[in-house]
């Protein structure tokens, strides 16, 4: 989706690095996510933000931090604290309060962990 | 109980049958549900959303049943570009299904 912009679209850290993940976007969405997917996996909600200056937890937000500064930019940091890190981590966003609206992706960052 | 479950399958079709999915939801209040497709290694791309009357986008047929709570993809006639993965997700609560697999063979 021209309107997300995921990057790196590959990255390769070592066990122990703090990394941040940018996700920006010129949709002018409230609300963005961010999702983790492992292979052959679904989607698992890791934070969201429905509006700037706040975020909250999802399903599996241990070893993860947010910040909300901005309306365009969602980064996620994947910490040391988090055991898997290697996965596919997407970012979307979306309408707020304006009823059936769908989600945006981005490209998705593809994060390696040796 | 997870909030949103789909079969993981995987279905294997020939081309040309009719395949159906279900993905069931446990949030009652649930308002606003969509399709996705997948592609391997690639975002998750919006399909069709699904309204509660039931609706249909050329192939593609997505119809809501709120007393069973769950939600359906028709794909009739498939064809060899359907293979991907679908996902379902409920929109109240962001949460997607695992998603189902589909290969449509020649």
């Amino acid at each position: 989706d021209g309107g997300i912009t995921q990057s790196p679209k590959y990255l390769f850290r070592k066990e122990g690095q703090n990394v941040t993940l940018s996700c920006e976007q010129n949709l002018n969405h409230d609300a963005m996510y961010w999702y983790r997917q492992d292979p052959g996996q679904g989607l698992r909600l890791i934070y969201y933000s429905q509006i700037v200056n706040d975020f909250q937890k999802g399903d599996i937000a241990e070893g993860y931090s947010v910040s909300r500064e901005k309306k365009e930019s969602f980064p996620l940091t994947v910490t040391s604290a988090q055991k898997n890190p290697t996965a596919f981590y997407l970012c979307a966003t979306g309408r707020q309060g304006q009823g059936n609206s769908p989600l945006h992706f981005g490209n998705g960052t593809r994060l390696t962990v040796t | 109980r997870k909030e949103v479950e789909q079969d993981p399958g995987p279905f294997n079709v020939p081309e040309g049958a009719t395949v159906a999915f279900n993905c069931t939801y446990s949030n009652s209040a649930s308002q606003s549900f969509f399709w996705y497709r997948q592609d391997c290694r690639k975002e998750p791309k919006l399909l069709m959303s699904v309204y509660s009357s039931g609706n249909e986008d050329g192939r593609f047929t997505a119809q809501l049943n709120r007393a069973s709570q769950y939600i359906s993809l028709l794909i009739r006639d498939s064809k060899l570009s359907d293979s991907a993965t679908y996902l379902c997700v409920v929109n109240n609560d962001m949460r997607f299904g695992a998603g189902t697999r589909l290969t449509v063979k020649p």
